[in-house]
């Protein structure tokens, strides 16, 4: 089946500092992908769609200038999240639409971001 | 998309089926109904689909209601893995279609 991975699976980094999550899709092209964030025991909350070679789509209340999304191939989308405070902690997800065909989405194994 | 209503919560003991319930009453005739479920700090793993026929795979079976208003999740042999979040999406797709999720229903399979 249509694998997704993210990398890293963890990171701690320091208030202030930027990260960047990559999330590939090994053995599919994906035009399209998804950036996903989940507090605990909260569901998951779309942030942006990522088109490959154009700007990312936010959805509303996330911060088009903290989120940096990138899409620079059909197989890699990269999220950077500039300046972390505390409260962007989170667990972080990607999903790729499978360009051919079927249009389904598949979901990377998630980031866990903490910020101290 | 339709609003679907899940149950927040459910138990099942190990072994025997669980049978996962789904409202959509204001499903559209062009919407599927998806499954997807959560594992405990993982990212959403497909389940299964359907239009309007009762679907199998490997994994489960997805009974939708004749007037299309409801569904189940079929889990035949719930093992303690698939302890998980369960989310139910009734959706139309296409390529320009953004998969939203609710709360879905926390599944606890007891030994």
């Amino acid at each position: 089946g249509a694998v997704v991975s993210q990398h890293p699976s963890w990171v701690i980094c320091k208030s202030g500092t930027s990260v960047k999550i990559e999330c590939r899709s090994l053995d599919f092209q994906a035009t399209t992908m998804f950036w996903y964030r989940q507090f605990p025991k909260q569901s998951l909350m779309l942030m942006a769609t990522s088109n490959e070679g154009s700007k990312a789509t936010y959805e509303q209340g996330v911060e088009k200038d903290k989120f940096l999304i990138n899409h620079a191939s059909l197989t890699l989308s990269t999220l950077t999240v500039t300046s972390a405070h505390p409260e962007d902690s989170s667990f972080y997800i990607c999903s790729a639409r499978d360009a051919a065909g079927s249009y389904e989405q598949y979901f990377g194994p998630g980031t866990r971001l903490t910020v101290t | 998309d339709a609003k679907t209503t899940q149950p927040p919560s459910m138990d099942c003991a190990e072994g025997r089926a669980a049978n996962l319930p789904c409202n959509h009453s204001t499903i559209s005739g062009n919407e599927y109904v998806y499954w997807y479920r959560q594992i405990h700090s993982q990212g959403p793993q497909y389940i299964i689909h359907g239009l309007k026929n009762n679907e199998t795979n490997e994994m489960a079976s997805l009974i939708i209601t004749e007037d299309r208003k409801s569904s189940t999740l079929i889990l035949p042999h719930a093992t303690l893995r698939d302890t998980a979040v369960y989310y139910c999406i009734a959706h139309s797709g296409g390529s320009n279609y953004k998969l939203t999720f609710g709360k879905g229903t926390l599944l606890t399979v007891n030994p």
